[in-house]
């Protein structure tokens, strides 16, 4: 069964500051991973989805990346600001039923 | 606009009570996704329907039942729920299995 964890739990930097977010899972098989937002009271949002076959991706101030062998997926964010803030997901796409695992997330305060 | 609504926004219901959510996704998605999200706890899939068929039911008990007329509507049935399924229930979709999940902003319900 697949597990995904992610560390820290919550994290608090000053405004400005390069931070990386980091998701573990137990079973390299996988399709893809996919990095979320969610803001207070709302839903996810996607911010990059990474499949099996690539090392990373990026959008703007974001890049993630992906080592399958070690079953490891890191969220670097760039010059942080304060509407960054927010709970960062990651979930993996595995198993034969292709179904998303969910880490518990990191809740990001960037501080102005 | 996220692509994807959910309505209510908010429920509070009496254990007694029947009532139903509903979302409408209007990405031209084949594959439309319930998930639980409760305090504390990773995201957990409840059911999932790809070209209106239910591929995927995650062992949820029966008082929740979904319902998919179309590919563009889903619907989650509750009927004598218990406090412990206040939470929030988020709808997604998806192009394909291997495409990022597109979430609502929720509903979040309450059970007295």
């Amino acid at each position: 069964k697949q597990e995904v964890t992610q560390i820290p739990a919550a994290l608090s930097v000053p405004e400005g500051e390069n931070l990386v977010l980091n998701c573990s899972f137990t079973d390299s098989a996988i399709y893809n991973l996919q990095w979320f937002r969610q803001d207070p009271g709302k839903g996810l949002t996607s911010l990059l989805l990474i499949q099996s076959s690539q090392r990373e991706q990026t959008s703007g101030r974001l890049n993630a990346s992906l080592d399958k062998s070690s079953g490891r997926s890191t969220l670097y964010i760039a010059a942080s600001q304060p509407g960054d803030s927010a709970t960062y997901l990651c979930a993996v796409n595995s198993g034969s039923a292709r179904q998303l695992t969910f880490g518990s997330g990191t809740q990001l305060t960037v501080l102005p | 606009e996220t692509g994807v609504t959910q309505t209510p926004r908010h429920l509070v219901m009496g254990m007694t009570n029947k009532k139903s959510l509903k979302c409408e996704q209007h990405l031209g998605h084949n594959a439309m996704y319930w998930y639980k999200q409760s305090a504390k706890k990773p995201l957990e899939l409840m059911f999932v329907y790809n070209f209106k068929e239910q591929t995927e039911n995650n062992s949820v008990p029966s008082r929740f039942s979904p319902e998919c007329p179309n590919s563009s509507h889903l619907f989650l049935h509750l009927h004598t729920l218990q406090p412990e399924d206040s939470a929030l229930y988020l709808c997604a979709s998806s192009q394909a299995y291997n495409s990022p999940l597109h979430f609502g902003n929720g509903t979040r319900l309450t059970v007295t």
